[in-house]
């Protein structure tokens, strides 16, 4: 069973819009949600988290929501530029057993 | 601080071999996991260390795998007997156990083929 699920395995976009990326989980033990950027042939980079205390939070062109009664959070990238093209992954986990729980990624294309 | 480092980076075996691989986590960080990540999938969780101690396992971690961090810096995960089935990105990552503290950074993985 999948706890959580990014459905959208790709998304093209142009260069200056937004980007946003979906992700759906299932356990709601989950209480620390994460996103990660992975380029090919490297380890995935940490990018944004947000706990769930909070329903937003913004670091420059990338922002976080979380709506918890739906157990689902978006990753909202604005302005979109060519080098936001990896895979993204949503982590989320429960603070109190530290493994995280991630999802099968969306591929981002960001098209000059 | 150089990050997360993992070697060697790429690892090609025959099968029913053994293979090792190593972690050095950022020197300040006393949690140390492994993931693997197989194609089209995300990471998954295998085990990981507080310290020297192994606080978790995860059911993919099989009694052909095994997991040390003797001295609470650098760890190894040896494969033991390898099968095609193994062949996947090991990746490691380290994090503080601070309070609120839960991000976690990862090296840049060890890619493994059996053959």
């Amino acid at each position: 069973d999948q706890q959580v699920k990014q459905n959208s395995p790709s998304l093209s976009v142009q260069e200056g819009r937004i980007s946003i990326l979906n992700c759906d989980y299932t356990n709601s033990m989950f209480d620390y949600f994460l996103w990660y950027k992975k380029y090919p042939a490297e380890g995935p980079t940490f990018l944004i988290s947000i706990s769930s205390i909070k329903d937003k939070n913004e670091d420059g062109r990338f922002t976080v929501f979380l709506n918890k009664s739906a157990k689902h959070l978006s990753l909202h990238i604005v302005p979109s530029q060519p080098g936001d093209s990896a895979v993204y992954f949503c982590a989320p986990m429960n603070s109190g057993n530290t493994p995280l729980v991630f999802g099968k990624g969306t591929r981002l294309s960001v098209i000059a | 601080d150089t990050g997360v480092s993992q070697n060697p980076r790429h690892k090609i075996t025959k099968r029913g071999q053994n293979v090792t691989f190593r972690c050095d986590p950022i020197s300040e960080h006393n949690r140390l996991y492994w993931y693997r990540q197989t194609l089209g999938q995300g990471p998954e969780f295998l085990t990981y260390f507080q310290n020297e101690a192994q606080l978790e396992k995860s059911r993919l971690l099989s009694d052909r795998f095994s997991a040390e961090r003797p001295k609470g810096s650098f760890s190894t995960l040896e494969i033991q007997r390898t099968e095609q089935g193994d062949s996947a990105m090991y990746l490691c990552a380290s994090s503080s156990a601070g309070q609120g503290i839960y991000e976690q950074y990862f090296g840049p993985g060890t890619r493994l083929t059996v053959t």
